[in-house]
């Protein structure tokens, strides 16, 4: 297996655009989970679906930000309009069951909000 | 309501020597726990994890874990360092019910040679 793919891996955009970060898990994984990285704030997580209904979302920063899994296999992390403090490694991780589990992620987006 | 401490953010050993990295938690129930390294540039990869039975947990690359619920600890171990192990390290915590998954602020392990 693949393992969890995630696109691009590099992002560099300006305050104001649009910006959608893509996510394939592992086929056969029921859940999914967004999580941003920072130096300041650790590990975030943004939100959880099982079974591509999202279960947790309190972790979205704000209205900016959406999330839908169309799909067991794809899942989109959009945030418009971008800001600066939006900056960090974004990983997407996803496990057979649930949280409980042994989570797979993938190598993580880097991006940069000019 | 659960949390995951980590004590030190930054832990220095010298190749060979003992790694000892903390973790504390807080939880209502019996908790799952787990460890991740996460090497640069890439995503977290799982090292052990607990759920019941045996409290001292095996992991890959040498490391290991004991849980402590006396103490509500979950340190790791591993009883002579590596250079290959420099990584940051992250304890986690959930439970099989529920929908959440806290990971610590993470420890950032140097190996001095």
């Amino acid at each position: 297996d693949a393992g969890v793919i995630q696109s691009p891996r590099h992002e560099v955009t300006e305050m104001g655009q649009e910006v959608t970060l893509r996510c394939k898990p592992i086929s056969g994984h029921n859940s999914l989970f967004w999580y941003r990285q920072t130096m300041m704030r650790g590990l975030e997580l943004l939100i959880y679906f099982n079974n591509n209904v999202p279960i947790d979302d309190s972790g979205m920063p704000e209205d900016r930000f959406s999330a839908k899994m169309p799909n067991a296999s794809f899942s989109t992390l959009k945030i418009q309009p971008s800001e600066p403090r939006d900056s960090a490694v974004y990983f997407c991780a996803s496990s057979l069951t649930g949280p409980h589990e042994k989570l797979f992620f993938g190598s993580g987006t880097q991006l940069s909000v000019l | 309501a659960q949390s995951v401490t980590q004590l030190g953010s930054h832990v220095s050993v010298s190749e060979g020597a003992l790694v000892l990295l903390r973790c504390n938690y807080s939880s209502s129930v019996p908790p799952y726990l787990f460890w991740y390294v996460q090497y640069p540039n890439q995503g977290l990869q799982l090292l052990l994890k607990y759920t019941t039975g045996a409290t001292l947990v095996k992991g890959i690359n040498g490391f290991e874990a004991e849980f402590k619920k006396s103490e509500t600890s979950f340190h790791l171990t591993k009883p002579s360092a590596h250079m290959s192990d420099a990584a940051e390290y992250f304890c986690a915590v959930s439970r099989l019910t529920g929908n959440q998954f806290y990971f610590g602020t993470g420890t950032s392990l140097t190996v001095i040679p």
